[in-house]
Order: structure tokens, then C-alpha cells, then sequence
């Protein structure tokens, strides 16, 4: 049982490259989420979703997007990446309503 | 806008001492409140959660301490640990919907 897994672990990109980060869940929950973690600035929601098929927008979703074709699978991608899209991102999942967010390790993406 | 406000932002505590995490809320409407703890390399992971319908809610050393109408919790870690080094998030959200979290606290707890 892996829970939430995220590929890759590190990345470096150079601004207007574009990427798509994959997370993966085996534990058949219906919301999926994808954070990014600045120092000092906590865990900001980009985008998330309530079930297969569905995305929504969080806090700070622009230059990114997301799709969920399949239950189990949250991609996030980077269309033109910029400088500022530097961050440690983490996906997230959980069964429904308020139970427990279940993170991976996260992904470090430096943009230069 | 920040909607969950936490502090400090460091913490350093000796061993054995008692660590203490506030926070600070400003929509009425939030009915969960959590704490999650992070590890450097890895995810947060949740420690305790409580509902606004109790004031305090204690699971070993750590204790989370709620006043709705000061909206405000705060999370206490008695008898620190090395081990209990981490970085430490408090959150809200309401109805199930999606978490808003602070900003972090890192704390460190000196052998």
C-alpha cells in the first residue's frame, strides 16, 4: 500500500519549458489535491478535485492546470514555466468530507 | 488574504519543556480544525483535530486548545521531545471542503 505518490522527486526547468507533474493514489479516494510550499507562506491550494472527471480552482491557480481522467491519477502541469513557479509542490487525497489529507513527498522544481 | 494566521513562525524549546502554537481565524463559517506536523523530505501528515463544539481535545502530549469566540486555537506539546522536531501547520476549513492552512511553525526541541 504506497498511498500517495508523486513523480518526480526533483526537477529542474528552464522558463517556457513546459512539465506535468503525476500524483497517484491507491487508496480509492474521491478528492485529490495540489499544494505548493513556500518558506513562510504554508501550503497554498492550486487546484483540486471532488471525483473523477471534475477540477476546480484553488487559491492560487494561474499557470497551471489539471486533469483527472482517472480516480486514482492528479496531473498538474506547467504550460510556460516561470522563475516564480520555483516551489515544492505536494499532492494530497482524501476519502471525503473531513477525514484525513493524505500528502506524498512532494516534488522540488526550480524554474531558472 | 491569509485566512488562518499562525505563530511564531520559529519556535526552540528544551527538552522536556512545553511548545506552544497559536492560531488565529477569521471566517465564522470553518467547523475543522486541524494540526498537521511535517518532517523535513516528507509530506505533513495530520497530528489532531478538533470541532469548534468542544474547547480542548488531548491525545497523548499534544493537546489542542480552542475559544470560538476569540477565534483562535492553539496547539500544545507537552514534555518535548528531539523527536518532536518538525514543522507544524494548523488549518481550517468548513463543511469538508478544502483546507486553508497557516503558515508554518518550525520547531525545534534541544536535547
Amino acid at each position: 500500500n504506497a498511498g500517495v505518490t508523486q513523480t518526480p522527486k526533483f526537477r529542474v526547468l528552464k522558463t517556457g519549458q513546459s512539465m506535468t507533474l503525476l500524483c497517484a493514489q491507491d487508496m480509492n479516494h474521491e478528492y485529490m489535491y495540489w499544494y505548493r510550499q513556500d518558506p513562510g507562506m504554508g501550503l497554498r491550494l492550486i487546484h483540486y478535485s471532488v471525483g473523477e472527471g471534475t477540477t476546480a480552482k484553488g487559491e492560487v491557480p494561474d499557470g497551471y492546470n489539471v486533469s483527472r481522467l482517472k480516480k486514482q491519477n492528479f496531473l498538474l502541469g506547467l504550460e510556460s514555466a516561470a522563475p516564480s513557479q520555483t516551489s515544492v509542490y505536494f499532492c494530497a487525497s482524501k476519502r471525503d468530507g473531513n477525514s484525513p489529507l493524505h500528502f506524498g513527498n512532494g516534488t522540488r522544481l526550480t524554474v531558472t | 488574504q491569509q485566512q488562518v494566521k499562525q505563530s511564531p513562525q520559529s519556535l526552540i524549546v528544551q527538552k522536556g519543556g512545553i511548545s506552544i502554537i497559536n492560531c488565529a481565524y477569521e471566517n465564522t463559517a470553518f467547523d475543522y480544525f486541524p494540526w498537521y506536523q511535517q518532517f523535513p523530505g516528507k509530506g505533513p501528515a495530520l497530528l489532531i483535530a478538533i470541532r469548534p463544539d468542544v474547547s480542548e481535545k488531548k491525545e497523548g502530549r499534544f493537546t489542542i486548545s480552542f475559544n470560538k469566540s476569540a477565534k483562535q486555537f492553539s496547539l500544545h506539546i507537552m514534555d518535548s521531545q528531539p523527536g518532536d522536531s518538525a514543522t507544524y501547520f494548523c488549518a481550517a476549513s468548513k463543511g469538508g471542503s478544502r483546507l486553508t492552512f497557516g503558515e508554518g511553525t518550525q520547531l525545534t526541541v534541544n536535547p
